[in-house]
This record gives structure tokens, sequence and C-alpha cells, in this order.
């Protein structure tokens, strides 16, 4: 399994409240990824990083930012969480992007309820 | 724009049937194609990919995969499934000029009974 781990696992949060989930990985790959997974819509991009302070916007970035401080930490914020991001959220890596076809590899996911 | 179909929300088969998942695509460019499975409470799991070279893919768990051009389709198979095969599928695909984006389908929940 990829060194990938997501913390908390488990979380239940108040409409309005800022919520920080984090993302830390063993395995030194340049990509990480936020994903959020939802009946029906199998999983979408948040946000994704190339590198160090290089982060980039996904399909449904809206109402979540991220950082990336260090190689082996990603972490994404919900500014002011609503009932909408109540949802699973899990993290990913890949060594690179490019042409190369590279695996994607998922970390065990962070349940978040918005009450 | 790129684009995965999982036709079936469902499939149901007895243990030691053939297990098919079905999965087309659409991309502008030349198609990157991943299976993963995800068992309940878990991450998703990479099973296999097509990348280039020979349509036939064989991934983990004696699972393979079919790329076929023609009919834009990639699908599952499992020629004699397991009960421990029941879980959610899901079929991804990533145009090869795409620097990032990585598409997936809305998943198939297989159900194998004993």
């Amino acid at each position: 399994d990829a060194g990938i781990t997501q913390s908390p696992r488990h979380k239940v949060t108040e409409t309005g409240t800022p919520v920080t989930l984090r993302c830390h990985q063993t395995e030194n790959h340049r990509y990480m990824y936020w994903y959020r997974q939802d009946p029906g819509h199998g999983l979408r991009l948040i946000h994704y990083s190339y590198g160090v302070k290089d982060t980039d916007k996904g399909e449904v970035s809206d109402g979540y930012s991220v950082s990336r401080s260090k190689t082996e930490d990603f972490l994404l914020t919900l500014e002011s969480a609503t009932s909408s991001q109540t949802s699973v959220y899990f993290c990913a890596i890949s060594e690179s992007m490019g042409s190369s076809g590279n695996t994607i590899y998922f970390g065990e996911g962070s349940w978040l309820t918005v009450v | 724009a790129q684009s995965v179909a999982q036709p079936e929300d469902q499939v149901n088969v007895a243990e030691g049937n053939p297990l098919t998942v079905k999965c087309t695509y659409s991309v502008s460019g030349n198609p990157y194609l991943f299976w993963y499975v995800q068992y309940p409470n878990r991450g998703l799991q990479f099973l296999l990919k097509y990348i280039t070279g020979d349509n036939l893919v064989k991934g983990s768990y004696g699972f393979e995969a079919e790329f076929n051009k023609s009919q834009t389709s990639f699908h599952l198979k499992k020629p004699s499934a397991l009960v421990s095969d029941s879980a959610l599928y899901f079929c991804a695909v990533r145009d090869a000029r795409s620097d990032y984006k990585l598409s997936f389908g809305a998943g198939t929940t297989v159900t194998v009974r004993a």
C-alpha cells in the first residue's frame, strides 16, 4: 500500500466552522491531490499540488483551499463548512503527471459530516 | 473534454461465474485508462491500467481488461468471480495530453453471491 496517511479519519463539524484535513505521504512523490467522493459522481478533483507551494484548482474547488509547505504534507481547508461539503475526502499521490500515465494512489479517506 | 461512463450501477454474479464490469470513455486524444476497486470504508486500490501496447491488460487479483479503441471501451473482466470480489469498481480515464485531470466514472457495485 502507498504510504499515505489521512487525518482525521472521521469528523463531525457544525456549519460555518473551519475544518482542515491533513494528508501525509512517505513516498516522496511530487504530486498530491485532494478528491471528494459522492454517490453518483465518482471522484471529483478539488485541488492538486505539483510541488512545495505549487498548487492549482481542480473541478470542484469552490469553498476549499490547500497548502503544501513540505513535500510530504498537503492540507485541505474548508474555510466555512457547509452541508454540501459533507462527503468522503481522499488524498492521492503520484510520481509524475505527464505523458507517462503514472498511476495515482489513494489514501484511506476522511469522512466529514457537516451538521 | 473527457468523460467515463459505467452503464451499470450494479452487477450481480454467482461465485465461479465470469464477471464483467463495463466502461466506455470519451477523450480528444489518446486515452490512459485505469481500474480501481474500493472495499467498504476503504480507499481506492489500483487494479490495472492501459497506457499503450497490448490491448489486453492483466492486473491484480486475477482481473484483466480489454482496450477496444473502435468501441471506446475498457471493460474489466475476471474469468471466475469470488465472493471477496464484492466491492465498488471505478473506471477512470486521462487524456494523454492532459497534465493532471483523471476523470472517474460513477462506479459499479459488484455483488458475488455464494
